[in-house]
């Protein structure tokens, strides 16, 4: 069965400082894999997807995320991190017409 | 430019009534979505449909019906509010082999 795992919870960084948010999926096939952020109040935005080709991916807003086979992993990378990076993050993995979604991953940014 | 649209945004309801939450999309897209936010849970789908006239159930369809009449809108109904069923519904839309989806803004419901 189709399956993401964010296994942090809640992360706290300093402004300027960089990121990394985890995300591990299972999935029998070659996974189309996808991190969505979402802002209080609002709805999901994708900022970056993967589904073949180059494993390191750029997405919107300066973040990149890189595809690892081997660890079954799409972390989700930011190298200075902006206080209006604060919010939730959602990895997801594509499967036949659906989505699953990891259980998020709420950043806080410390001024 | 409007994307996805819910509505309502917001609604109230007590225990045993009934709603629809309306979707509808401008981007003609094929595929519709209905998720559920809870905290500490992620979204879960509800129902979906892959095209005009479908619906197929999710992970989490117990307590709602949908219906896609036509291709733009998705209706998500729930015939008997239980307080279990206060959350976010978020609906989407895609189209096939794309995954690009589109999510709408969101409607908060609270059953009491």
């Amino acid at each position: 069965a189709q399956s993401v795992t964010q296994p942090d919870i809640h992360i706290t960084v300093s402004e300027g400082a960089s990121l990394e948010l985890r995300c591990n999926y299972s999935y029998g096939a070659t996974p189309y894999l996808f991190w969505y952020v979402q802002s209080p109040g609002q709805g999901l935005q994708l900022l970056l997807k993967y589904f073949s080709g180059d494993t390191l991916v750029q997405g919107i807003k300066g973040f990149e995320a890189e595809f690892k086979r081997s660890q079954s992993s799409f972390n989700l990378r930011k190298p200075s991190v902006h206080w209006s990076d604060a919010a939730e993050y959602f990895c997801a993995v594509g499967a036949g017409n659906q989505f699953y979604f990891g259980t998020g991953t709420s950043l806080t940014v410390i001024p | 430019n409007a994307g996805v649209t819910q509505t309502p945004k917001f609604r109230v309801l007590k225990t045993g009534q009934s709603m629809t939450l309306l979707c509808a999309q401008d981007m003609n897209h094929e595929y519709m979505y209905w998720y559920r936010q809870d905290p500490g849970m992620g979204l879960r789908l509800i129902h979906y449909s892959v095209g005009e006239g479908t619906t197929a159930k999710g992970e989490v369809p117990d307590g709602y019906n949908v219906s896609r009449l036509k291709k733009q809108n998705f209706l998500l109904g729930l015939e008997s509010a239980a307080p279990s069923q206060t959350s976010v519904y978020f609906c989407a839309s895609s189209n096939p082999g794309n995954y690009g989806y589109t999510f709408g803004s969101g409607t908060r419901l609270t059953v009491v």
